[in-house]
C-alpha cells in the first residue's frame, strides 16, 4: 500500500524556516518525480515544487522560488522541502504528493499525503 | 503562465442530479487535464486525467470530455458522498502545473 506521511509543519515567525519532510513507502520512491502542494486555510490547491527521480531537475512556484528548497534522499525514501524566509502568505496545509507520467494521459498526481500544517504568525 | 478559471465556484444540487462543472484554460492544453475531488479535511483524489480517463476504482457516473481550452466534469446520479469541491489541473507546461479555483458542490 502506497504511504506517504509529512512531518515538521508548526508555528513560524515571519521571517523563520522550516524543514518538511514526508516519507513514503508502498512503492519505489526513486523511480517517481515527486511534489510539494500546498492549500491555505479556506483556499485552493497550489503546485509548489517538484523535482525528478535523481534529484537532478528541480522546479518551483514563483512565490516561492529563491526561498524554498526541494531535496530528496532515495535512500530513506524521504522528500524534504526546506522552508526559509516564510511569510505569513506561506500559511497553509502543505502535502506531499506522486507524481505520474503516463505516455498518453500525461502528468498527474495519484497518491497525496494526509498533509502537514505551516501556520506563519507572529 | 497557463491560468485555469472555474464555473461555477459553488453550486447546490440534489441526490440523483446531473451535475456539470466547466474548467477553461488560458491557452490550448490539448487534453493535459486532470480532475480531483477533494472533501474537506480529506487531501485530493484524482478522478479522470487526460480530460477524459476515468481512473480504477472511481464510478462511472463521473465523466469528463474537452479538448483544447474547454473541458467539463460531469455527474449523472449524484449521490451523498459526491458533495465536495472538485479542482481542474493542468499538466501540459509540467513540469510545472496549474489548478482552477475550484468548484464546490452542496446539498441542496
Amino acid at each position: 500500500e502506497v504511504q506517504l506521511v509529512e512531518s515538521g509543519g508548526g508555528l513560524v515567525q515571519p521571517g523563520g524556516s522550516l524543514r518538511l519532510s514526508c516519507a513514503a513507502s508502498g512503492f519505489s520512491f526513486s523511480s517517481y518525480w515527486m511534489t510539494w502542494f500546498r492549500q491555505a486555510p479556506g483556499k485552493g490547491l497550489e503546485w509548489v515544487a517538484n523535482i525528478k527521480q535523481d534529484g537532478s531537475e528541480k522546479y518551483y512556484v514563483d512565490s516561492v522560488e529563491g526561498r524554498f528548497t526541494i531535496s530528496r534522499d532515495n535512500a530513506k525514501n524521504s522528500l524534504f522541502l526546506q522552508m526559509n524566509s516564510l511569510k505569513a502568505d506561506d500559511t497553509a496545509m502543505y502535502y506531499c504528493a506522486r507524481e505520474v507520467n503516463d505516455f498518453w494521459s500525461g502528468r498527474m498526481f495519484d497518491y497525496w499525503g494526509q498533509g502537514t500544517l505551516v501556520t506563519v504568525s507572529s | 503562465d497557463i491560468q485555469m478559471t472555474q464555473s461555477p465556484s459553488s453550486l447546490s444540487a440534489s441526490v440523483g442530479d446531473r451535475v456539470t462543472i466547466t474548467c477553461r484554460a488560458s491557452q490550448n492544453i490539448i487534453n493535459y487535464l486532470n480532475w480531483y475531488q477533494q472533501k474537506p479535511g480529506k487531501t485530493p483524489k484524482l478522478l479522470i486525467s487526460a480530460a477524459s480517463s476515468l481512473q480504477n476504482g472511481v464510478p462511472s457516473r463521473f465523466s469528463g470530455s474537452g479538448s483544447g481550452t474547454d473541458f467539463t466534469l460531469s455527474i449523472s446520479g449524484l449521490q451523498p458522498e459526491d458533495f465536495a469541491t472538485y479542482y481542474c489541473q493542468q499538466s501540459y507546461s509540467s513540469p510545472r502545473f496549474t489548478f482552477g479555483p475550484g468548484t464546490r458542490v452542496d446539498i441542496k
